[in-house]
């Protein structure tokens, strides 16, 4: 079956421009996370939303960085302003109701920022 | 949050068993142990949860003391192909609030 899928997988943007990154969990999986991994890190929380709402954001750096899933299904991480140090992969994970921490993750998205 | 401590790095040869064992003291009562798997350029991937005792699929198993301060991953008869970082986490499944914690992980290298 699908799994998680994201859109796009690199992306290179120059210092202060906008960006938005895609995350298309596994069908009826209502908790969806975002990560974010430095080369020879692990993925570093940043928000979890389950269903619609973010239930814990405690993980966003600033608030250059904002994520939506308004019909509770795709979401999107947005970044504004971007600086080099955001350059990293950006990983999307969603798991069901029952076992959250089973978590299927998509392939990332490699953001370069010049 | 249950914290973990893993190796930072493992080497081993291809058809070799391997162990990666993994502390985690502050372990709550309703806390399950989880390990991914993470190759290169790839998200990590779900191996193997347990809460005591033994667990076994088709990929490792997961041995847990009966004080479940500590775990350890056993991949059989390892292949090339293992090489990988394979993380450790600790955290209740059935609650939505329980953050997952990444830690660094440990690199496994398996030559031939």
């Amino acid at each position: 079956g699908a799994g998680v899928s994201q859109t796009p997988s690199n992306k290179v943007t120059e210092k202060g421009k906008y960006v938005e990154l895609r995350c298309d969990p596994i069908s009826g999986h209502t908790a969806l996370y975002w990560y974010r991994q430095s080369l020879g890190q692990g993925p570093e929380f940043l928000i979890y939303f389950q269903g619609t709402g973010a239930a814990d954001d405690s993980g966003l750096p600033n608030d250059r960085f904002f994520a939506v899933r308004p019909e509770g299904s795709v979401s999107t991480l947005k970044i504004q302003r971007t600086e080099r140090g955001d350059s990293a992969v950006y990983l999307c994970a969603s798991s069901s109701s029952t076992v959250y921490n089973e978590q299927f993750f998509g392939p990332g998205t490699r953001l370069t920022v010049l | 949050l249950a914290k973990t401590t893993q190796p930072i790095s493992m080497d081993s040869y291809e058809g070799q068993e391997v162990n990666i064992t993994c502390s985690h003291n502050n372990i709550a009562t309703n806390d399950y142990i989880t390990w991914y798997q993470q190759f290169p350029s790839q998200g990590p991937r779900f191996i193997i949860q347990g809460y005591k005792t033994k667990v076994t699929n088709e990929v490792a198993s997961l041995f847990i003391p009966a004080d479940r301060k500590s775990s350890t991953l056993s991949l059989p008869r390892v292949s090339l192909s293992d090489t990988a970082v394979y993380y450790c986490l600790v955290g209740d499944p059935l609650n939505s609030a329980s953050k997952i914690i990444f830690g660094s992980g440990t690199r496994l290298s398996i030559r031939p």
